[in-house]
């Protein structure tokens, strides 16, 4: 099995532009998340789908938007990029409440 | 929102040394995960714990819940190079499948 995929690895972006982080689960989990991950800061919660056709706020959404396009598939979108959201970004997916998070291996933005 | 705390930040130790990492909350968690995460990769959960005073064993590696369901331990025996990496612990909402996690201990241990 895959488990998470996360495209791309690697991007950078000038600040004002826009794109989508995609993220991939093929373990028929229920719920899915974003997090950012700082030097110093840990993991932030960004958004997060508890099940399909549901999505909800975490610790850090501003400037950010997210879909959950299917059971599968839970993408992230920046607007317009800022330098602050340079950050490695993770996706990860789980059974639910009480269950362990299986991540993607991160898209590393940086926003020029 | 629930804070986690850990620590050591960082450690550097020498092969075969002990060491313990501590997870330390002021909320009380239905369950607590710890992760080890490697360079240019995304965590992997390494354990769950769940019942207040829970011990669990992964081969050298002990974890500890705390009777009140608020802090954890991780504790290494004979450390050895492979065990080098960034160990998170994440606390589990009462209700929800949201985690927090703690900043990470950053363990290095040298040959």
């Amino acid at each position: 099995n895959a488990g998470v995929t996360q495209t791309p690895k690697f991007q950078v972006l000038k600040t004002g532009q826009s794109m989508t982080l995609q993220c991939a689960q093929d373990m028929n989990h229920n719920s899915m998340y974003w997090y950012r991950q700082d030097p110093g800061m840990g993991l932030r919660l960004i958004y997060y789908s508890a099940s399909e056709g549901t999505t909800d706020k975490g610790e850090v959404p501003n400037g950010y938007n997210v879909s959950r396009l299917n059971k599968r598939e839970f993408s992230l979108r920046l607007e317009s990029a800022a330098p602050s959201q340079t950050s490695v970004y993770f996706c990860a997916s789980s059974a639910g409440q009480g269950n362990g998070y299986t991540f993607g291996s991160g898209t590393r933005l940086t926003v020029v | 929102t629930q804070l986690l705390e850990q620590s050591p930040q960082f450690l550097s130790i020498q092969e075969g040394e002990n060491l313990t990492v501590y997870c330390n909350s002021s909320s009380v968690f239905s369950s607590l995960q710890w992760y080890r995460q490697e360079p240019g990769e995304g965590p992997v959960l390494l354990v769950t714990v769940v019942t207040g005073g829970e011990v669990k064993k992964l081969k050298r590696l002990t974890f500890q819940f705390g009777d009140a369901r608020k802090d954890s331990s991780l504790h290494i025996t004979a450390a050895q190079p492979g065990d080098t990496g960034l160990y998170l612990c994440a606390g589990a909402e009462t209700s929800g499948s949201r985690l927090t996690f703690g900043e990470g201990t950053q363990l290095t241990v040298n040959p």
